[in-house]
């Protein structure tokens, strides 16, 4: 996919720092939230999920924050790596199948 | 590791031309699903596909777009009269073995540019 970079927020760090990328989810009645990172020119590639039931979950260098009160997601990916840079969104689902993505985030990251 | 594949990787059409796009799911997968992008904007959920019939569908699905799965590997989205405004990344997802999953795998995308 394509995403043009003046149309997202961008986050930019050093190779090595931690990262949060933030995302705020619009309906109270979701109850699964995913974190997908896309790189250009592929698709969504799915990081890490959580349910509402949680409010953190961690996987291999990602943790996921869950805020319900504030209808908040955030995704901390540790030590960043050149090979993290990509556009990462959040997506909730609210029924049986449909996601809903938001607008999504570019991380930039510098050797 | 098994992966969502998608052909072609680049279309173009005229304009009121039907198109076709074509994606091979995860095989023992049982959902099936279909999202755009447009430039610049975020994935937009189009359809979903369960036991060879639509199980949701958004707005965006109206009566010019058809989905099919004619055999037991392919997954389509046919656009019948394709509108400029339809020119966007196509992603075809699947998810769940037996029992179901929540986790969609992606496709790597059709790039549909209407002139």
């Amino acid at each position: 996919g394509e995403n043009v970079g003046l149309h997202l927020p961008t986050l930019s760090v050093q190779e090595g720092d931690n990262s949060i990328i933030n995302c705020a989810y619009s309906n109270s009645a979701s109850d699964y939230f995913i974190w997908y990172k896309q790189e250009s020119g592929k698709g969504p590639q799915f990081i890490i999920d959580i349910r509402s039931n949680m409010d953190k979950r961690q996987g291999q260098r990602v943790t996921v924050l869950l805020n319900k009160t504030v209808k908040h997601l955030s995704l901390q990916i540790a030590a960043t790596q050149p090979g993290d840079s990509a556009v990462y969104f959040c997506a909730e689902n609210m029924g049986y199948s449909t996601l809903t993505f938001g607008k999504g985030t570019m991380l930039l990251v510098s050797p | 590791e098994p992966e969502v594949t998608q052909t072609p990787s680049h279309q173009v059409t005229q304009m009121g031309q039907e198109v076709i796009l074509r994606c091979v799911p995860i095989s023992n997968h049982l959902y099936f699903y279909w999202y755009r992008q447009i430039l610049g904007q975020k994935v937009e959920f189009l359809v979903s596909f369960y036991n060879n019939e639509i199980s949701e569908k958004s707005e965006i699905f109206d009566d010019q777009f058809s989905v099919e799965r004619p055999d037991g590997s392919n997954f389509t989205l046919k656009i019948r009269s394709t509108k400029l405004e339809d020119s966007a990344m196509y992603f075809c997802a699947s998810s769940g073995l037996a029992g179901g999953s929540y986790e969609q795998y992606f496709g790597p995308g059709t790039r549909l540019t209407v002139t």
